[in-house]
């Protein structure tokens, strides 16, 4: 069965650090990939996306991921973080197949931002 | 292109009585979806639709849940006879085509029976 791993439940990293928040997949075939975030009590908002092509992804507010085909992961990774960055962070993996019509997620990875 | 909109934001209920939340996707969007989302969860897919016709429904998704999008612009979802169980987040999405073009949540509506 399609499972999408979040290792990481919380992780605390000091403003201007470097972050990686770490997403595995089981699947037989390449999946559509999806980081979002949601702030607290906040809907959920797309970070980036991969469908194909280039496996280095850029998205909003200076995050990106990479695609490791061999690993089953991608993995979410920013170079300097701020503190506006503290929030829920999910993987979401859509499969086509057929009439695909959703996602399957995390569990979340919660950042915490120090000062 | 306002982005998608829920209705309301909060909303408190004593247990038994029935809540119906609002989701207005995005005007273009065909496919529409509901998710529930527990407190340290991912999102749980609960229903979706295409256009006004419903497609898939979750086992989440218990005879006291009902969704409609009679038009296929906006859709209800409506709990009758609420539990403490039922205490949650619910997203509404919406998308153009399938998995492929991504999804577009709104804020939510957060649920809290007491």
């Amino acid at each position: 069965a399609q499972s999408v791993t979040q290792p990481d439940i919380h992780i605390t990293v000091s403003e201007g650090a470097s972050l990686e928040l770490r997403c595995n997949y089981s699947y037989g075939a390449t999946p559509y990939l999806f980081w979002y975030v949601q702030s607290p009590g906040q809907g959920l908002q797309l970070l980036l996306k991969y469908f194909s092509g280039d496996t280095l992804v850029q998205g909003i507010k200076g995050f990106e991921a990479e695609f490791k085909r061999s690993q089953s992961s991608f993995n979410l990774r920013k170079p300097s973080v701020h503190w506006s960055d503290a929030a829920e962070y999910f993987c979401a993996v859509g499969f086509d197949a057929g009439n695909n019509r959703k996602l399957i997620w995390g569990l979340g990875t919660s950042l915490a931002v120090n000062p | 292109d306002t982005g998608v909109s829920q209705n309301p934001r909060h909303k408190i209920t004593k247990r038994g009585q029935n809540v119906t939340f609002r989701c207005d996707p995005i005007s273009e969007h065909n496919r529409l979806y509901w998710y529930r989302q527990t407190l340290g969860q991912g999102p749980e897919f609960l229903t979706y639709f295409q256009n006004e016709a419903q497609l898939e429904k979750s086992r989440l998704l218990s005879d006291r849940f009902s969704a409609e999008r009679p038009k296929g612009s906006f859709s209800t979802l409506e709990i009758q006879r609420t539990e403490q169980g039922d205490s949650a987040m619910y997203l509404c999405a919406s998308s153009l085509g399938g998995s492929l073009h991504g999804y577009t949540f709104g804020s939510g509506t957060r649920l809290t029976v007491v």
